[in-house]
């Protein structure tokens, strides 16, 4: 069954960088975008970043674009999510997902992780 | 402009039917949305995607209760025959050129 794990939170200062993983098993993880997506303590979900794919084209919500990168290795399964400039404002947990849609750019969520806490403090 | 828009709460009786809503705004073409669940304490789950003809495509082991519809800008989430763990807050999810994103979420309480 599709299972995904994500890795690499924790407590972070405020301008600080964290790099989160996820490590997916269960399918075919080259065939498949894939997302990163954030909740806040007591809010809503808010998707952050997606990946094609081939890794070929990427999207990110405006208030993370330029610190975040999202990156995977097909090779290793694995999808990143390398956080600079940590603000406050980012504290949460964050979710790995995986696309949907075999073959897609990242348009719906099909499949999520447990999510990790990323603390900016 | 993509905007997608939820009830904060909702209420059902134990057996009873509800739906839940979540009204879809676009200046462009509108897209397919999915539904996701998300119980107290537990990462989110996909329950389905509603396409824009109002066809809808359930995730893995979503029980018959729960189906999807459109109405206009309007699109829907049904749950027939509540149960208490269906007491959970329900998102929207839609997609556009270089956007995704999620509706507030509606909290649905079981009575």
């Amino acid at each position: 069954q599709v299972q995904l794990v994500e890795s690499g939170g924790g407590v972070v200062q405020p301008g600080r960088s964290l790099r989160l993983s996820c490590a997916a098993s269960g399918f075919t993880f080259s065939n498949y975008g894939m997302h990163w997506v954030r909740q806040a303590p007591g809010k809503g979900l808010e998707w952050v970043a997606v990946i094609s794919y081939d890794g070929t084209h990427t999207y990110y919500e405006d208030s993370v674009k330029g610190r975040f990168t999202i990156s995977r290795d097909n090779s290793k399964n694995t999808l990143h999510l390398q956080m600079n400039s940590l603000r406050a404002e980012d504290t949460a947990v964050y979710y790995c997902a995986r696309d949907q849609r075999i073959f897609g750019f990242g348009e719906l969520c099909g499949y999520w992780g447990q999510g990790i806490l990323v603390t900016v403090s | 402009q993509l905007v997608l828009t939820q009830s904060p709460s909702a209420s059902a009786s134990l057996g009873a039917s509800v739906n839940l809503t979540c009204t879809l705004r676009s200046t462009g073409t509108t897209y397919a949305i999915a539904w996701h669940q998300q119980q107290t304490e537990k990462g989110p789950r996909f329950l389905m995607k509603v396409n824009r003809d109002g066809t809808y495509i359930k995730g893995d082991g979503i029980p018959d209760r729960f189906s999807g519809s459109i109405s206009g800008a309007e699109r829907y989430l049904t749950i027939s025959s509540v149960q208490s763990e269906d007491d959970a807050d329900y998102y929207c999810q839609t997609w556009g050129p270089a956007i995704r994103m999620f509706g507030g979420g509606t909290k649905l309480t079981v009575l």
